[in-house]
C-alpha cells in the first residue's frame, strides 16, 4: 500500500502567517488522485483540495495545493482562526486509499 | 444536495458484530461511491473500503477483507457497514463518505455522514 507521511506533526503559528503543511508518498500517485481535508474535534472531515490543486467548492482561496508524484503541499495564507485544526493529506489512486497520519496546526 | 445520516452510537462485546448503516437523501445513490472510513480515538484516519450500489461489488482494504462486510440497498439509498469478530481496537468513529464522481471509486469524498461511535468493551 502507499504509505503517505505529513510533516511536521505539529504546526505553531499565529494568525495572520502562511502555513506551508506537506505530505510524502512512499511510491507516485500522479496529480489527479491526491486529496487535503481539514477536520475540527468532534467534526467530521471537511474536503478542502482534490486532484493536488483543486479547491473544493466553498473553500476559501487563502487555501492552496500542489504537488505531483510524491510530494504535495497545502499552503493557507494570512491563517484566521477558524483554520486551525487537523490536516490529512489522501491519495486515491490505489486501494487502500490511504490516508497521512496528520498535521495539528495549532495557535501559537 | 446529499446529505448523508448515520444510525446511532453501539456498544458491543468484543466478538461480537456491529453493523452502521448510513441513508442518503437529497441526490442521486446508486451510481456514486459510499465510502467507509473509521478513526480511533485521537488518532488519524483510516479508509476501510467502498461500495457503488448499483454495481454491487465492494472495494476493500485488504486488512479488513473476511472481517468487514460493505453493502447497500438501492430501495433505501442505505449503505452498510458490518464488522465481525470485534476487537477492543476497533472502537473508532465510523464516517460514511461520499465519492465526487459517478461510477467511480477513484475519486474524492465531499459529502461525510455525521459519524456513528462504536465503542467494545
Amino acid at each position: 500500500e502507499i504509505v503517505l507521511t505529513q510533516s511536521p506533526g505539529t504546526l505553531s503559528l499565529s494568525p495572520g502567517e502562511r502555513a506551508t503543511l506537506s505530505c510524502r508518498a512512499s511510491q507516485s500517485v500522479g496529480s489527479t488522485y491526491f486529496a487535503w481535508f481539514q477536520q475540527k474535534p468532534g467534526q467530521a472531515p471537511r474536503l478542502l483540495i482534490y486532484g493536488a490543486s483543486t479547491r473544493a467548492t466553498g473553500v476559501p482561496d487563502r487555501f492552496s495545493g500542489s504537488g505531483f508524484g510524491t510530494d504535495f503541499t497545502l499552503t493557507i495564507n494570512r491563517l484566521e482562526p477558524e483554520d486551525f485544526a487537523v490536516y490529512y493529506c489522501q491519495q486515491y489512486n490505489m486501494s487502500p486509499h490511504t490516508f497521512g497520519q496528520g498535521t495539528k496546526l495549532e495557535i501559537k | 444536495q446529499v446529505h448523508l445520516v448515520q444510525s446511532g452510537a453501539e456498544v458491543k462485546k468484543p466478538g461480537s458484530s456491529v453493523k452502521v448503516s448510513c441513508k442518503a437523501s437529497g441526490g442521486t445513490f446508486s451510481s456514486y461511491a459510499l465510502n467507509w472510513v473509521r478513526q480511533a480515538p485521537g488518532q488519524g484516519l483510516e479508509w476501510m473500503g467502498g461500495i457503488i450500489p448499483i454495481l454491487g461489488s465492494p472495494n476493500s482494504a485488504q486488512k479488513f477483507q473476511g472481517r468487514v462486510t460493505i453493502t447497500a440497498d438501492e430501495s433505501t439509498s442505505t449503505a452498510y457497514l458490518e464488522v465481525t469478530s470485534l476487537r477492543s481496537d476497533d472502537t473508532a468513529v465510523y464516517y460514511c463518505a461520499r465519492g465526487t464522481t459517478p461510477w467511480d471509486y477513484n475519486c474524492p469524498m465531499d459529502v461525510w455522514g455525521q459519524g456513528t461511535t462504536v465503542t467494545v468493551s
